[in-house]
Formats: C-alpha cells, sequence, structure tokens
C-alpha cells in the first residue's frame, strides 16, 4: 500500500506569512494528489485536486504543486481563518490513503 | 445543494456490531461511487472503504485495517448507503464521515471527495 507523509507535522506562522507543507508518496503517484483543509468538528473541505488544481470557490492564495512522489501545499499570505489543519490525500489507486495532518497554528 | 447525513452511531461493547447509514440528497446518487473515512478522536483522517455505482459493477474495496469485518452496501432506490461494522476493537472508535467520490471517469477532472456528511459518532468500550 501506498504510506503518505506530510511534513512539518505542525507549522507555527503569522498572518501574512507564506507557508508551505509538503508531502511525500512511498511511490509514484503521478499527480492523483489532493489537499484538504480541516477545521474543529467539521468535515474536511477539498482545496486541490490533481496536485494544482483549484476547487472552485477556494480562495487563490491556496496553490498547489508537484508529481510523482514529493507535493506541496503552499498558501501564498495566511489569512486568521486559515490556522488549522490539511490533509493531503492520494487517489492513484483503489485506495484513499490520507497523510498524517499538517497543523497551522498561530507564531 | 448536495447534502450527506450519516446516522446510526453510538456506543457498542468490543465485539459488537453496528449499521451505519448515510441519506444522500442534491445529486443523482445511483451514479456516484461513495466512499466512508473515519477520524479517531483528536488524530488524523483515515480511508475506511468506497463502493462503486451499479452502473460500474457495484464492487468494493476496503481498508487493511477494516477488511473481512466491515461492509458497504448501497440502497439506490432510498438514496442511502451503509456501512456495516462487524467485530469492533475499541480502535474503531472515531467519528465516521459518508463522502462522494470520484470515479474512473471523472477523477480526471473532479476532486476525489467534493462532498461531505457531519459524521456519527462510534464509540466501541466496555
Amino acid at each position: 500500500d501506498i504510506q503518505m507523509t506530510q511534513s512539518p507535522s505542525t507549522l507555527s506562522a503569522s498572518v501574512g506569512d507564506r507557508v508551505t507543507i509538503t508531502c511525500r508518496a512511498s511511490q509514484s503517484i503521478s499527480s492523483w494528489l489532493a489537499w484538504y483543509q480541516q477545521k474543529p468538528g467539521k468535515a474536511p473541505k477539498v482545496l486541490i485536486y490533481k496536485a494544482s488544481s483549484l476547487e472552485s470557490g477556494v480562495p487563490s492564495r491556496f496553490s498547489g504543486s508537484g508529481s510523482g512522489t514529493e507535493f506541496t501545499l503552499t498558501i501564498s499570505s495566511l489569512q486568521p481563518d486559515d490556522f488549522t489543519t490539511y490533509y493531503c490525500q492520494d487517489y492513484s489507486g483503489y485506495s484513499r490513503t490520507f497523510g498524517q495532518g499538517t497543523k497551522v497554528e498561530i507564531k | 445543494e448536495v447534502q450527506l447525513v450519516e446516522s446510526g452511531g453510538g456506543l457498542v461493547k468490543p465485539g459488537g456490531s453496528l449499521r451505519l447509514s448515510c441519506a444522500a440528497s442534491g445529486f443523482t446518487f445511483s451514479d456516484a461511487w461513495m466512499s466512508w473515512v473515519r477520524q479517531t478522536p483528536g488524530k488524523g483522517l483515515e480511508w475506511v472503504g468506497r463502493i462503486k455505482s451499479q452502473s460500474d459493477g457495484g464492487t468494493t474495496d476496503f481498508a487493511a485495517p477494516v477488511k473481512g469485518r466491515f461492509s458497504i452496501s448501497r440502497d439506490d432506490s432510498k438514496n442511502t448507503l451503509y456501512l456495516q461494522v462487524n467485530s469492533l476493537r475499541t480502535e474503531d472508535t472515531a467519528v465516521y464521515y459518508c463522502a462522494t467520490d470520484c470515479s474512473s471517469g471523472s477523477c480526471h477532472v473532479d476532486p476525489p471527495m467534493s462532498y461531505w456528511g457531519q459524521g456519527t459518532l462510534v464509540t466501541v468500550s466496555s
């Protein structure tokens, strides 16, 4: 099974900062990678799919890149609403494996 | 408006069983592939399994930790998805979400999980 590893597990940043979260797959998943944002007590919300496609309605400060085994989610200028947890997800095959999550907290 | 509403969670003893339901509306349920995802309290997301549409065979796939204990079914006449959870263990304690999933024909243009329910809590404890 493909394993997804996110780094860092926790990221401390300030409003206005540019932040990057990395997700690595244990084998190539081409561009079959999605990013989700989850707020406490709520279901996840998809931000990015096919590694770099922005879901409709998601602010343009969010962007994704990468292919193969290494991917990044970038938030160009952190807003107060962005301090929460982010997950990557592989959907290259029959399964839908998630990374372990990255919590973005206020510095 | 797409809506997914889970129900059926609760407190169950180790070794017990439950059937979770997910009532769908606002889209053509019979065409949709559907997944279940769970989240242990305070922890990350774990994909549980998926069912394809009947037109794509209606087959299911499961994550290794639940294979052989969990099953997924659907009733397209009732727009309802089910997750049967058997031989429950304490480590199965989690919030269980249903979500729409992209199909082999749509994953190249659609996200894998666009819509989610609010989740239903399953607690396994003696």
